[in-house]
């Protein structure tokens, strides 16, 4: 089977800097992605990491650690617009599409 | 381009009613598509995915079902709605083979009366 472990919420102040923890189970993997969702809307395309390390898109990061089953989404320089729902997900082969249960952002003034 | 056409927008249906939910992709042939279902503050519950026409897998057996009647149309139906199909529904496309990256539809709020 597979599962995804997120923190279910997550409080940060403007400005700061925030990690977003996501561990994986999985029967053959492929990368780890990250989504962001606002209230009401449709979850949106954040970054994918195929490799274990790093990647930077502007203020958000994305990390991947395979042997730990492990990644995180990293945002810096918080700002409020940032308050929303950040799932991770893993693809399979075959098609399947899996998503963590979300960790909701709030970003205080 | 990458749009996803979802509607309606929100639903209210009666208990034992039918559902009729249609997507439909623009963008390369043979996308994978999904359909998810996310109750209030939750997850995203996949439904049932489909990586060619006429081909349908289906994760949560319960009273729904897809069918997948043209390369870009994905249909997501219910012969009779429970309290509990309540929900937001969003239909999504995969970027590549791998999916490493998923668009979606603006999503259905489906209301169960």
């Amino acid at each position: 089977g597979q599962s995804l472990e997120q923190p279910s919420e997550v409080t940060a102040v403007e400005g700061a800097i925030v990690q977003i923890n996501c561990t994986y189970q999985t029967s053959g993997f492929y990368g780890l992605s990250w989504y962001q969702q606002h209230d009401g809307g449709a979850p949106t395309f954040l970054s994918y990491n195929a490799l274990d390390g790093l990647e930077e898109t502007g203020r958000f990061s994305s990390f991947l650690s395979r042997s730990d089953s492990y990644g995180y989404l990293l945002l810096q320089e918080l700002q409020m617009k940032d308050s929303a729902s950040y799932f991770c997900a893993v693809p399979h082969q075959g098609g399947k599409l899996i998503f963590g249960q979300g960790t909701e952002l709030s970003v205080k003034p | 381009s990458q749009t996803i056409h979802q509607w309606p927008a929100t639903l209210v249906q009666p208990v034992g009613s039918p559902l009729s939910l249609e997507c439909t992709v623009e963008g390369t042939s043979n996308p994978n598509l999904y359909w998810y279902r996310q109750a209030a503050g939750r997850g995203l519950q996949l439904l049932f995915y489909s990586v060619g026409i006429g081909q349908i897998s289906s994760e949560v057996p319960q009273n729904l079902s897809a069918s997948r009647p043209q390369d870009r149309q994905f249909i997501l139906s219910s012969k009779k709605l429970l309290l509990s199909d309540s929900g937001f529904y969003l239909c999504a496309r995969g970027q590549t083979t791998m999916n490493t990256e998923a668009f979606f539809g603006q999503g259905t709020r489906l209301t169960v009366v």
